[in-house]
Order: structure tokens, then C-alpha cells, then sequence
């Protein structure tokens, strides 16, 4: 089973530059987050979606645009990259809609640097 | 909003000492997860607690889940070389307008030292 695809793996962009982080999964899953990874900040949630069609956004949303067509793909958008969006990108599904009590699985990331 | 807290922030421990990192939310959460990160690597899940006061074990890790379902602590005994990395916990919030948001604490990086 592939999982969670996250790409690409690294990425360097100049400020002011947009591109978009994919995300897959080949679970089913309904559940699709992604979530950045600063040193001493953990994990902290961009946006969210509970299923098609539906998003929502998380504790770091500004910067970033996301949308659900299918169940399968997640995609995070940089409208105009920033230095301070320089992170560890990591996206990550589950079985569970809104309860969320089930257990997330995480694709390897994206390591995103802006100049 | 919601906070999860994880302290300590860092531990260094010679390898065979024990080792605890505990968690605290600021609202009630409906259950915890425990997730270990290895270095360079994703985030694996370890772990759901669910019930208030619950226990679980897996080999030399306990996991408690507090009365008030607002904390938990993660204990390693006997800790191995093969335990270094990150271990979060998260949890969404019981109730309210939150739901679907898992919120992360930062995390204790454990190191063991042969």
C-alpha cells in the first residue's frame, strides 16, 4: 500500500513565487489535514477537511489555500511564498470525519525552503 | 482556542533510565493520541486513549489518560537507543465548535545515550 503521498520532497522557492504541495492517499480516508513542523512549535494544523467537498481551516491558515474535489488528493497551495513559510510540510489522513478518533497517517513531507 | 502543552520540551537520559513526558490540554478532550517521530522522519501514531482514567501498555511504554480528560503522561522504562526521537500528543476537543481539529503539543525529543 502506497498510504499517504506527499510531493515533492524538497522544494526552494524565491519569495513571492506559488506553487502547490500535493497530497494522495489510496485509503478511502475522509479525513485530510496538513500541518506544518517548526523547530520547538510541533505540529500545527494549516487546514482540514472532512470529506469532499468540505474544508475548513486550522491554527496557521493565512498564506495558504487548500480545496477537496476528490477523496483521494489534498493539495496545499502557497498563493505568494514567504521566508516565514519556510517549514517541514506534512500531510496526514484518517478514517474518521468529524469525531476524529482515529489514528492519523502521515506522509514523509515536504521540505520547503523560500529564499 | 485550544492548547496541548508538552513538557519537557527536551530529555537526555543514559540508556536503561526511565523516562516520562506528560501532556496538558487546556479544554477537555474527547481522547488522546500518542505519536512518535524518528529523526528526519513522519510522525507514526503509537497509540488512543479514550476513557477517562484509562491505562495502556505496550512492551516498556505506559500511557495514562487523566480523570478529567485534560492530560496525559507517556512513560518509557528501561529506555533503549532505539526510543531516541519526538513523541507528541494530540487531541481533539470534546464538544464545542472545534471538532475535526487535531491540536499537537510541541513535543519531547528524547535522546538516549549508550
Amino acid at each position: 500500500n502506497a498510504g499517504v503521498t506527499q510531493t515533492p520532497k524538497f522544494q526552494v522557492l524565491k519569495t513571492g513565487q506559488s506553487m502547490t504541495l500535493q497530497c494522495a492517499q489510496d485509503m478511502n480516508h475522509e479525513y485530510m489535514s496538513w500541518y506544518r513542523q517548526d523547530p520547538g512549535m510541533g505540529l500545527r494544523l494549516i487546514h482540514y477537511s472532512v470529506g469532499a467537498g468540505i474544508t475548513d481551516q486550522g491554527e496557521v491558515p493565512n498564506g495558504y489555500n487548500v480545496s477537496r474535489s476528490t477523496t483521494e488528493d489534498f493539495p496545499l497551495r502557497l498563493l505568494s511564498a514567504a521566508p516565514s513559510q519556510t517549514s517541514v510540510y506534512f500531510c496526514a489522513s484518517s478514517y474518521s470525519g468529524w469525531q476524529n478518533n482515529q489514528p492519523q497517517h502521515f506522509g514523509d513531507g515536504t521540505r520547503l525552503s523560500i529564499l | 482556542g485550544q492548547q496541548v502543552m508538552q513538557i519537557p520540551q527536551y530529555q537526555h537520559v543514559q540508556e536503561g533510565e526511565d523516562f516520562t513526558t506528560y501532556c496538558n490540554s487546556s479544554t477537555t478532550l474527547s481522547n488522546i493520541q500518542w505519536y512518535k517521530q524518528r529523526p528526519g522522519g513522519h510522525p507514526v501514531f503509537l497509540i488512543q486513549l479514550v476513557k477517562s482514567g484509562e491505562v495502556k501498555k505496550q512492551k516498556r511504554l505506559t500511557f495514562q489518560f487523566g480523570e478529567a480528560k485534560k492530560n496525559s503522561s507517556l512513560h518509557i522504562t528501561a529506555t533503549q537507543t532505539t526510543d531516541v526521537g519526538t513523541y507528541f500528543c494530540a487531541g481533539p476537543r470534546a464538544g464545542g465548535t472545534s471538532y475535526g481539529k487535531l491540536t499537537f503539543g510541541q513535543g519531547t525529543i528524547l535522546t538516549v545515550h549508550p
